[in-house]
C-alpha cells in the first residue's frame, strides 16, 4: 500500500535549525512535496524535489534521496512564526497526492 | 505563485441545509481540482477529484450525492454539502492544478460548522 511516515510533533528552540523527516511508499513516484500549515489556514507550498539532492530556499531546504524512500525539511535561524504544522505528501504515478499526518513544530524562545 | 480563492471562508448554518463553497483559480487555468476535508489536529483528507467539465472522481466512502462537485469551467469548482448534519462541520479546502505543472496550491479553506 502507499504511505507516508512523518513525526508528529517536534520542539526546537528559536534561532536553532531542525530537520523534519519523512518516509513514503507510493506506487509510482513523481516527486515530493512539503507544505506549511499554520492553525486554522489551509497549506502553503514551501518546496517541490523529484531529484536526488537537496534544494535551498531561504531558510528552508529540502533533501531528496529516492532510493531510501526518504526526504527531510530543514529549517535554519528558526523564527516564532515558524510554529506549525509541516505536511510531507509524495505523488504517485496517477498524479495524487499522498499525504503524511503532517509534523507540528512548536518553537520555544 | 499562482492565486486560488476560496468562498466562504467561514460559514454557519443549520441541520438539514445545504451549504455551497466556490474554489476559484485567478490567474491560471485549472484543469483539476481536489477537495479535501480536515478534521482538527488531522492531516488533509481527499473527498474528490474533479477535471473542467468531467464528473468527479469520489474517493471510497465520500458520499457523492451528498457532496455535490461542479467543474463546469477552467477558474470554479463548487462543492455543495447537502442536507448538513452536525458531523459535516469540519475545515474544507480546495487546491488546483493547471495541466502544465505538478504544483497544486491551495485556497484559503472553509470552516463549516453545522448546528
Amino acid at each position: 500500500g502507499q504511505n507516508i511516515d512523518q513525526p508528529t510533533e517536534m520542539t526546537a528552540t528559536e534561532g536553532a535549525i531542525v530537520q523534519i523527516n519523512c518516509t513514503y511508499q507510493t506506487s509510482g513516484f513523481n516527486g515530493l512535496f512539503w507544505y506549511q500549515q499554520h492553525a486554522g489556514e489551509a497549506p502553503t507550498f514551501l518546496s517541490y524535489n523529484v531529484l536526488d539532492g537537496l534544494e535551498e530556499k531561504g531558510r528552508f531546504s529540502s533533501f531528496l534521496s529516492r532510493s531510501k524512500g526518504y526526504s527531510y525539511l530543514l529549517l535554519k535561524e528558526l523564527q516564532m512564526k515558524d510554529s506549525a504544522s509541516y505536511l510531507c505528501a509524495a505523488m504517485d504515478s496517477n498524479y495524487q497526492l499522498i499525504w503524511g499526518a503532517g509534523t507540528k513544530l512548536i518553537i520555544k524562545p | 505563485g499562482a492565486v486560488v480563492s476560496q468562498h466562504p471562508s467561514r460559514v454557519i448554518c443549520k441541520s438539514g441545509t445545504s451549504v455551497k463553497i466556490e474554489c476559484r483559480s485567478l490567474d491560471f487555468q485549472a484543469t483539476t481540482m481536489f477537495w479535501y476535508r480536515q478534521f482538527p489536529k488531522q492531516s488533509l483528507m481527499l473527498m474528490a477529484t474533479s477535471n473542467e467539465g468531467s464528473k468527479a472522481t469520489y474517493e471510497q466512502g465520500v458520499e457523492k450525492d451528498k457532496f455535490l462537485i461542479n467543474h463546469a469551467s477552467l477558474t470554479l469548482s463548487t462543492l455543495t454539502v447537502t442536507s448538513a448534519h452536525p458531523e459535516d462541520s469540519s475545515f474544507y479546502i480546495c487546491s488546483a492544478r493547471d495541466g502544465g505543472t505538478v504544483k497544486a496550491f491551495f485556497g484559503q479553506g472553509t470552516r463549516l460548522t453545522v448546528v
